[in-house]
């Protein structure tokens, strides 16, 4: 069972905005950094997006983070075929359960 | 450009030890302020966080594996490594190394995996 939640599934046309969430608590989240991962099928997962919202080089602008309280928000803008894979958030937990957590993991469906 | 390669058996029987060996090529493991992480993955479903460790041999693991993991790194051979024991189905997994970049900005920890090798596959099975 995963320390983060996150919807099991999330689904847009191309060219469509998807937003997938991820919720926390005060000990992950709420007091530190979120970090996103893709991962496709049969490979590693890759960095998306780190410190919240910043994009490592090679990321398209498509991809952006954005973090409130607890909880925390991956948007795919202009969603393209390409994008269709799993996404999971991370953040340092605070807590026993960490220290570092990850969510239950996003696939994303490209309709 | 650092690159992260898995290596260890397939195939381990349930009470063993599983052994993983994760070699880094294309830069030294001691330069820059890294860390080297394990995180595992059973088919189908999440990721997990096992542990990390600097060449300084500091290490943290997950609490609920700690007392089964060692991870160690061999500076010399530009490599590090997993261990862990007492393995039980639950085991089975993909395992991944990787590379991780951490610090300090605005009184906050930050802490992520940049560069990751490709897998390996552990089976737990008799």
């Amino acid at each position: 069972q995963s320390v983060l939640t996150q919807p099991p599934s999330a689904s847009g046309t191309p060219g469509q905005r998807v937003t997938i969430t991820c919720s926390g608590s005060d000990s992950n989240i709420g007091s530190n950094y979120v970090y996103w991962y893709q991962q496709f099928p049969g490979t590693a997962p890759r960095l998306l997006i780190y410190r919240n919202n910043q994009r490592p080089s090679g990321v398209p602008d498509r991809f952006s983070g954005s973090k409130s309280g607890t909880s925390a928000s991956l948007a795919i803008s202009g969603l393209r075929s390409e994008d269709e894979a799993n996404y999971y958030c991370a953040a340092w937990d605070d807590s026993l359960r960490g220290p570092y957590v990850f969510g239950s993991g996003t696939e994303v469906t490209v309709l | 450009q650092v690159q992260l390669q898995e290596s260890g058996p397939g195939l381990v029987k349930p009470s063993q030890t599983l052994s993983l060996t994760c070699a880094v090529s294309g830069g030294s493991i001691s330069s820059g302020d890294y860390s080297w992480s394990w995180i595992r993955q059973p088919a189908g479903k999440g990721l997990e966080w096992i542990g990390r460790i600097y060449t300084s041999g500091r290490a943290n693991h997950n609490p609920s594996l700690k007392s089964r993991v060692t991870i160690s790194v061999d500076t010399s051979k530009n490599q590090f490594s997993l261990k862990l024991s007492s393995v039980t189905a639950a085991d089975t997994a993909i395992y991944f190394c990787a590379r991780d970049t951490s610090g300090w900005e605005d009184y906050h920890y930050y802490y992520f995996m940049d560069v990751w090798g490709k897998g390996t596959t552990v089976t737990v099975s008799s």
